[in-house]
C-alpha cells in the first residue's frame, strides 16, 4: 500500500531533550516536506526537500533541523525542544517539485508536546 | 503572500442534505487547488486535487469547482452522511514564494452531521 508513515505518532518530552520524528514513505517520491498544525494558525510548512541531499527553509524553520539522505527518508530533528514547538506534525510527499504540480499525500501526523 | 479562507468555520446539518464549503484564496496564481478531509487523530487524507487550467473535480458524492480568476472553489457533498463528519481543508499550492511546492492551507471547515 502506498503510504507516508511517521514515527512515533504520540511523543511527551522535556524541554532541551533532543529528538528526531522519522518519516517515510513508499512511493518513490522526489519531494517531501514538513508541516506543523496550530489552533488557530492551520497547518504551515517548516521544512522541504527537492530530492536527496537538498533540503530548505519553508515558512517556521526555526528550531528544527532535517535531513535527506536516502530517498525514502525524511527525518524531522528538534536539536532543543522548547514548549512552542508542542504541536501536530505533518510529514507529506509528491512524486516530484519545483513547478510540476503533483497531488501531495500526508502522514498520520505526529502529536509532540513538550513539557 | 497568498493567504486562504474558509467559511463557514464550523457547520451542523442533518443527515441527507446537500451541503457546500467555500474557499477563497488572494493570489490566484497557483499550480492546483487540493481539497483535503482530516478526521480527529488522524492524517489527511486528499479528496479532490484541481488543476489550474480545470475547472471541477468530481468523486463520487463530491464535486470540487475551481475559479481561479475569482479566488474562490467550492467542495459540494451531496447526500450527506453521518460519515462525512470531519474537518475539511482547503489548500493551494502557489507559483511563486519561498517553500517550493509548499501548500498554503485554509483553517479548515469543522463539518458535523447530525443522524
Amino acid at each position: 500500500e502506498a503510504q507516508v508513515t511517521q514515527n512515533p505518532r504520540y511523543l511527551i518530552t522535556v524541554t532541551g531533550k533532543k529528538l528526531t520524528v522519522t518519516c517515510s514513505q513508499n512511493m518513490n517520491h522526489e519531494y517531501m516536506s514538513w508541516y506543523r498544525q496550530d489552533p488557530g494558525l492551520g497547518l504551515r510548512q517548516i521544512y522541504y526537500s527537492m530530492n536527496v541531499e537538498v533540503t530548505d527553509k519553508g515558512d517556521v524553520p526555526e528550531g528544527y533541523k532535517v535531513s535527506r539522505k536516502e530517498k525514502r527518508n525524511f527525518p524531522l530533528i528538534l536539536e532543543s525542544p522548547s514548549p512552542n514547538q508542542t504541536s501536530l506534525y505533518f510529514c507529506a510527499s509528491s512524486l516530484k517539485g519545483g513547478g510540476v504540480s503533483y497531488e501531495q499525500y500526508f502522514g498520520p501526523g505526529t502529536r509532540l508536546t513538550v513539557t | 503572500k497568498q493567504e486562504v479562507t474558509q467559511i463557514p468555520a464550523a457547520l451542523s446539518v442533518p443527515e441527507g442534505e446537500n451541503l457546500v464549503l467555500n474557499c477563497s484564496f488572494t493570489d490566484s496564481a497557483i499550480y492546483n487547488l487540493q481539497w483535503f478531509r482530516q478526521d480527529p487523530g488522524k492524517g489527511l487524507t486528499s479528496l479532490l486535487l484541481i488543476q489550474s487550467s480545470q475547472r471541477e473535480q468530481t468523486s463520487g458524492r463530491l464535486n470540487a469547482s475551481l475559479d481561479k480568476s475569482s479566488g474562490r472553489s467550492t467542495l459540494y457533498i451531496a447526500a450527506s452522511q453521518p460519515g462525512d463528519s470531519a474537518t475539511y481543508l482547503c489548500a493551494v499550492r502557489p507559483t511563486s514564494g519561498g517553500g517550493a511546492d509548499g501548500l498554503t492551507f485554509g483553517k479548515g471547515t469543522h463539518l458535523i452531521i447530525q443522524p
